[in-house]
């Protein structure tokens, strides 16, 4: 079946840093990708939709200059939280759109620790 | 904003007890979607029901669709200790593009 490869599934940084995360569709292409955020025992809350070879859409109240997101291929989009602070600590999922009756496919999600 | 809303919000039963997790939404939707996820895992993909399908099954799961009601529930028959984990609806609703809208999940715990 479709995978979605997401690297890595955990990162420390400091405070000020910015981290990059992966989100790679394995055996498909995928010209739409979103990103979700969660907070534990919440539920996932959409950041933006990766759309590939154009600007990303992002929901109301998300930074976008904060939260950059590049879909430069069809099986590949990034999301690089700049200047992270710790209240930018949080599990991110990436997920792509596998098929009309197959739903979404999810990365395996990262734990990102801002100190 | 979060569209879909699970009730309950937390389930304990025993092996063997059938599970019920409901779910309401507030928009026409194309189709819904439930998922399960493992505790700080990614999320895997269960069902998806189109808006014109009433029901669906896949082996214990069984879900249903009432569009007029807007709500959808997921039936875990013959429960068993690995089926621990939250559950979540979310729903596809065209505006201006696609996008999944996931509900606050249903925390299911079965005992063994």
């Amino acid at each position: 079946g479709a995978v979605v490869s997401q690297h890595p599934s955990r990162v420390i940084c400091k405070s000020g840093t910015s981290v990059k995360i992966e989100c790679r569709s394995l055996d498909f292409q995928a010209t739409t990708m979103f990103w979700y955020r969660q907070f534990p025992k919440q539920s996932l809350m959409l950041m933006a939709t990766s759309n590939e070879g154009s600007k990303a859409t992002y929901e109301q109240g998300v930074e976008k200059d904060k939260f950059l997101i590049n879909h430069a291929s069809l099986t590949l989009s990034t999301l690089t939280v700049t200047s992270a602070h710790p209240e930018d600590s949080s599990f991110y999922i990436c997920s792509a759109l596998t098929g009309a009756n197959y739903g979404y496919t999810f990365g395996s999600g990262t734990r990102l620790t801002v100190v | 904003s979060q569209q879909g809303e699970e009730d309950p919000q937390a389930l304990s039963i025993q092996e063997g007890e059938n599970a019920t997790m409901n779910c309401s939404y507030k928009t026409s939707i194309n189709n819904l979607q439930w998922y399960r996820q493992n505790s700080g895992r990614g999320l895997v993909h269960l069902i998806l029901i189109r808006s014109n399908e009433r029901e669906k099954h896949s082996g214990r799961l069984r879900v249903t669709l009432d569009t007029s009601k807007k709500s959808s529930s997921l039936l875990i028959t013959a429960s068993r200790a690995a089926d621990t984990a939250s559950y979540f609806c979310a729903t596809d609703a065209l505006t201006g593009g696609f996008k999944t809208i996931f509900g606050a999940g249903t925390r299911l715990f079965v005992k063994a």
